[in-house]
């Protein structure tokens, strides 16, 4: 099945500063990535997801790139504010598998005043 | 998000004793799904159901039981609960197509002591 990993476990920013997380998956069927956001004791929310068929895509501060042919994504968040400190989960999709998402373990971000 | 909701919030349960959490989604969605998160390993899925009356494992299905008689309602129970079920339980829905965006409930804490 696919293998979803994600670096860094752990990332300490400046407020202000850029954020970068990086995923890689192994199965070239996956074709949906989205990228959740987790605050400390909340459910998972979604923020940004992309598709197979795009290379890129922005949401205000926060953008995700994929690169099919090396099989990675990486969620990028610019201008970084203390309220973005939460854990960041990449998951990665195949179309085979049932509309099975495959998480990575996850990114504590954690953005300094 | 409240279109998905999870009883009980929090669970306290000895060894041995036969544990069952509700989930119950009000969208109408196919899919749904339950994970387990731990410090670590980030959201593994436990078990999965494509429709009413379909059921299959994930990574981690070893100890649990599922059912979906209705479509929005899909408990999971521990049958002989161990410390190693200590977790946070979620429940997830989504839709059929691919790439359908995954909900998810706010989540049971579960402590086996």
């Amino acid at each position: 099945g696919e293998n979803v990993e994600q670096h860094p476990s752990t990332l300490s920013v400046q407020e202000g500063d850029s954020a970068v997380i990086k995923c890689t998956y192994s199965d070239s069927a996956s074709n949906y990535f989205p990228w959740y956001k987790q605050e400390l004791g909340k459910r998972p929310q979604l923020i940004i997801d992309i598709r197979s068929n795009v290379g890129e895509k922005k949401d205000q501060r926060i953008a995700v790139t994929l690169n099919k042919t090396a099989k990675h994504f990486s969620l990028h968040i610019t201008e970084t504010q203390p309220e973005d400190s939460a854990v960041y989960f990449c998951a990665a999709i195949p179309t085979n598998t049932g509309n099975q998402f495959y998480f990575g373990t996850g990114t504590s971000l954690t953005v300094i005043p | 998000d409240a279109g998905i909701t999870q009883s009980p919030r929090y669970k306290i349960t000895e060894t041995g004793r036969q544990v069952t959490l509700m989930c119950h989604q009000t969208w109408s969605h196919s899919y749904m799904f339950w994970y387990r998160q731990d410090l670590g390993h980030g959201l593994r899925l436990i078990y999965y159901s494509a429709a009413a009356d379909i059921t299959d494992k994930g990574e981690v299905p070893d100890g649990y039981v599922v059912s979906r008689s209705k479509t929005e309602n899909f408990p999971l129970t521990l049958e002989s609960a161990t410390r190693s079920q200590t977790s946070v339980y979620f429940c997830a829905s989504s839709g059929t197509g691919l790439g359908e965006k995954l909900f998810f409930g706010s989540g049971t804490q579960l402590s086996v002591l």
